[in-house]
């Protein structure tokens, strides 16, 4: 089974920061899934990653297979970023197609 | 709007009792997976389905089943609920499976009293 870990838990910063949330798994995966979730609960998928880097407006995704690691990054930061940010990973199963494995989150507040 | 809808938005129900909760998934998606939120426990895959055909299996008791017809929409039955059943309950659809992004419905929270 996957574990999938994510640093930090609670992260408070200040508009404008530059922000960074890292994953660790455990296991060969398929593809990782960055999520957001905002406090009225409705999950977004942000990135899905197999390799190298993504980039979307200010949010830039990291993948390193070998290191079995990824990285979300929010670039000036702002307070509408405040939500949960969930990683998720897909393993490989025997030509099935396993649903995700998600990490605990990370709670973003950014304020003013 | 991610294209999955989820109904009902928010059910209360008491102890003992079973409940439907339905998904329809994005134009032309053929996966749909079920996954379960609580405090406790954060999220968990719960089953998923393709193309009408049950194609995996997590977290899922027994008191739960699922199943998707063949217009593509899914239902999760959820019988003898127990106060610890309360969680948001997500669709996800994809087009196919490993390498395929997923997207999600805004969630179906069940409140057991």
């Amino acid at each position: 089974k996957n574990e999938v870990e994510q640093s930090p838990q609670n992260l408070t910063a200040q508009e404008g920061e530059f922000i960074t949330i890292n994953c660790s798994y455990s296991v060969g995966i398929s593809a990782l899934h960055w999520l957001q979730q905002h406090p009225g609960g409705g999950i977004v998928s942000l990135f899905m990653l197999s390799s190298g880097k993504k980039k979307h407006g200010r949010l830039i995704a990291t993948i390193n297979i070998q290191e079995k690691h990824s990285s979300l990054h929010i670039t000036a930061s702002h307070p509408r970023d405040s939500a949960v940010y969930i990683c998720a990973v897909r393993s490989y199963s025997g030509g099935g197609a396993d649903g995700l494995t998600f990490g605990k989150g990370t709670h973003l507040i950014i304020q003013p | 709007d991610s294209g999955v809808t989820q109904t009902p938005k928010h059910l209360i129900t008491a102890t003992g009792q079973r409940v439907t909760l339905r998904c329809s998934p994005r134009s032309g998606d053929l996966s749909v997976y079920w996954y379960q939120q609580s405090l406790d426990q954060g999220l968990q895959f719960l089953i998923q389905y393709y193309n009408g055909e049950e194609r995996a299996k997590g977290n899922i008791l027994e008191r739960f089943s699922a199943q998707q017809f063949p217009d593509l929409h899914s239902e999760l039955n959820l019988s003898s609920l127990e106060l610890g059943d309360s969680a948001l309950y997500f669709c996800a659809s994809s087009v196919g499976g490993l390498h395929t992004e997923a997207f999600f419905g805004q969630g179906t929270r069940l409140t057991v009293v």
